[in-house]
């Protein structure tokens, strides 16, 4: 079946490090790829989905390219906030349609992230 | 206005007692599920609706029960709790693919 593998966490950073999340999936279908952010005391919230092999998906700072070749879908920031703080899941979906939210999630990274 | 809300936030029950679990939303979406989120594990998807069709994951079939009265809510339905149903709950909603959470409903079983 599918699965996802990411950073075990947590991971602590300065403010102003960079970071990178690896993800890692398995999936005999074409998936759609996603990261969620779970801030504290909140449910998870799309950071953003990448549909199609090759591409990037990008927001707050936050990017990960689609490596369909290796399987891959790392998330990484350029210099990361206090208010980053937060735990990142990594998923897919190898679904279509009204079944699309239908996810494989990781286990979650936990990032802090000390001023 | 993109809030899915669940109640309780916190239960509390018995080994053996049923636990009813509550999810709405207003924006319409068409889809709706339960996720089962355990410390230093994957959330893990229980069931969905589409509409009114329910699905329901093969491991999990047979230890959770839903219903959908109308497209606004969903409720998740345990008939004897078990120690190892203690867990945090997220419900969301989708609309092309992007899952909207509540905050979750976090389930301790004694």
């Amino acid at each position: 079946g599918d699965s996802v593998t990411q950073t075990e966490g947590p991971v602590t950073l300065s403010e102003g490090t960079s970071l990178t999340v690896n993800c890692s999936y398995e999936t005999k279908q074409y998936p759609t790829l996603f990261w969620y952010v779970q801030y504290p005391g909140e449910g998870p919230q799309l950071l953003f989905k990448v549909p199609k092999a090759n591409e990037k998906g990008s927001s707050r700072g936050f990017e990960a390219t689609y490596n369909k070749e290796a399987t891959s879908f790392h998330l990484q920031k350029a210099s990361v906030q206090e208010s980053d703080s937060a735990v990142y899941y990594c998923a897919l979906s190898d679904q279509r349609g009204s079944a699309l939210g239908r996810l494989h999630f990781g286990a979650g990274t936990q990032l802090i992230v000390i001023p | 206005d993109t809030t899915v809300k669940q109640n309780p936030r916190y239960k509390l029950a018995r080994v053996g007692k049923p636990v009813n679990l509550i999810c709405s939303q207003t924006m319409n979406h068409d889809t709706m599920y339960w996720y089962q989120k355990k410390p230093n594990q994957a959330p893990k998807l229980l069931l969905f609706y589409y509409d009114k069709i329910l699905n329901r994951e093969a491991d999990t079939f047979e230890k959770f029960q839903s219903s959908r009265p109308n497209n606004s809510f969903c409720s998740l339905y345990i008939g004897s709790a078990g120690l190892e149903y203690s867990a945090m709950y997220l419900c969301a909603s989708s609309r092309g693919g992007t899952l909207y959470f509540g905050e979750g409903s976090r389930l301790i079983v004694v």
